[in-house]
């Protein structure tokens, strides 16, 4: 059964503070890693796929790696704009559906 | 353009009543996926369609959940005879093509059970 854990559960940062979010998955033949960011009371919006170990995604403080094994979001000089949810899925090869992990809520304090 | 949209945004409904959830997808998207997210809790898969059709239905709870897509466009979650655990946010997404596509999601549906 494909799993999806995230960690931490929390985290808090101060403006400025660089961090790194982890994803851990188990996946029977990974078709695609997904991360999305989710706002209090909004669906989630898409951010970054990544589909072989190796490959990584920029955008803006964010930069998204993946291994056989996990996935980080690299969060660079966060600004308190970037608090919010952020969600991790993988896709297999075998169904059409996406398994999620439980998310990670990042603070960013002033 | 315009994204995924849902209706309604809120509902509340009592015990044993039914209830259906409307979602409309991108324009031109032809897969389309529903997902339901408890306080504090991932999204649950619940059924995808290709065009009009549910090849996979395995993450519905349960046979008071069911769901359609009519001329390959809008869809419609029903839940018949509510319970209370059935309160949670149920989210749409659609995507332009099943095959290493990105789902791109709605402001989902805060469905309340009382």
């Amino acid at each position: 059964e494909d799993q999806v854990t995230q960690s931490p559960e929390a985290l808090r940062l101060q403006e400025g503070e660089s961090s790194s979010l982890n994803c851990s998955y188990t996946v029977s033949g990974l078709r695609g890693l997904f991360w999305y960011r989710q706002d209090p009371g909004k669906g989630p919006e898409f951010l970054f796929t990544l589909y072989s170990a190796g490959e990584e995604k920029e955008k803006e403080r964010l930069k998204a790696t993946l291994t056989k094994k996990e996935s980080f979001l690299h969060i660079t000089a966060p600004k308190p704009e970037d608090s919010a949810t952020y969600l991790c899925a993988v896709r297999n090869n075998y169904g059409q559906n996406f398994v999620f992990g439980p998310g990670t809520r990042l603070s960013v304090l002033p | 353009g315009a994204g995924v949209s849902q209706s309604p945004s809120n509902k509340v409904t009592e015990k044993g009543k039914d209830v259906e959830l409307r979602c409309d997808p991108i324009s031109g998207h032809t897969a389309l996926y529903w997902y339901r997210q408890s306080l504090g809790q991932g999204l649950e898969f619940l059924i995808y369609f290709q065009g009009n059709s549910a090849p996979d239905k395995s993450g519905l709870p349960s046979d008071r959940f069911s769901a359609e897509r009519t001329g390959g466009s809008v869809s419609t979650l029903t839940i018949q005879r509510t319970q209370q655990e059935d309160s949670a946010v149920y989210l749409c997404a659609s995507s332009l093509q099943l095959e290493r596509k990105t789902q791109y999601f709605g402001p989902g549906t805060r469905l309340l059970v009382l």
